[in-house]
């Protein structure tokens, strides 16, 4: 089973600022299977990048995904007030797994 | 558009069988290339993947859960069918079901709430 690593747990960021999530996987995504997803506080999570690097239809151009191999990052260019949020990435090379999750707060 | 939405009991007694049912519109899942994940969240945990059936039939499961798992789908009612047997207390969580190209989950149910309680 490929195990995702998210790391912090949470990050604290002003509005603004550039967040950068990190997303680890124990072995190799050499075709770069990794989604990112955002949850809000009671909502369905939704689906931001896919590909590693391809924003999902509707997605802010503030949003963007890049990585290789085991190392994957998500990157908000500016965080707006409803980005704050928990972020988790998943992995699609062998079987779905998902990482525990970073949380955005303010 | 394409929309799920997950029907089942809200709390069942520890040792039942759970039966979930994903209801779906916008998508045939006898399209080549489709597919219906199911995944759920205890609460204030992450997401974990359970289970996933694709428009051929294929089925996948999580290998933790493998032995208490089992989808089905209904192409003319336009449903998936998750069972899980032998609940227990630590089962508690938010059961989605999600549309899938069999890579990521897109669009997802609103989920519905599943506590196991004696």
């Amino acid at each position: 089973e490929i195990v995702l690593t998210q790391s912090p747990g949470t990050l604290s960021f002003s509005p603004g600022e550039r967040a950068t999530l990190s997303c680890r996987a124990s072995q190799s995504l050499a075709g770069g299977y990794i989604a990112w997803y955002q949850q809000k506080p009671g909502q369905t999570p939704r689906l931001l990048i896919y590909g590693a690097s391809h924003r999902a239809t509707g997605i802010p151009d503030r949003f963007s995904g890049s990585g290789s191999g085991t190392d994957f990052t998500l990157t908000i260019r500016r965080l707006e007030p409803e980005d704050f949020a928990v972020y988790y990435c998943q992995q699609y090379g062998d079987s779905w797994t998902f990482g525990q999750g970073t949380k955005v707060e303010i | 558009q394409i929309t799920l939405k997950e029907s089942g009991p809200a709390l069942v007694k520890p040792t039942q069988t759970l039966t979930l049912t994903c209801t779906f519109s916008g998508f045939s899942l006898s399209a080549s290339g489709v597919s219906v994940g199911w995944i759920r969240q205890p609460p204030g945990k992450a997401l974990e993947w359970l289970a996933l059936i694709y428009w051929d039939d294929d089925r996948r499961y999580n290998p933790s859960l493998k032995n208490r798992l089992t989808i089905t789908k209904d192409t003319s009612k336009n449903q998936v069918v998750l069972t899980m047997t032998n609940m227990d207390p630590v089962d508690t969580a938010t059961y989605y079901c999600a549309h899938s190209n069999a890579d990521w989950f897109d669009p997802w149910g609103q989920g519905t709430l599943v506590t196991v309680s004696s």
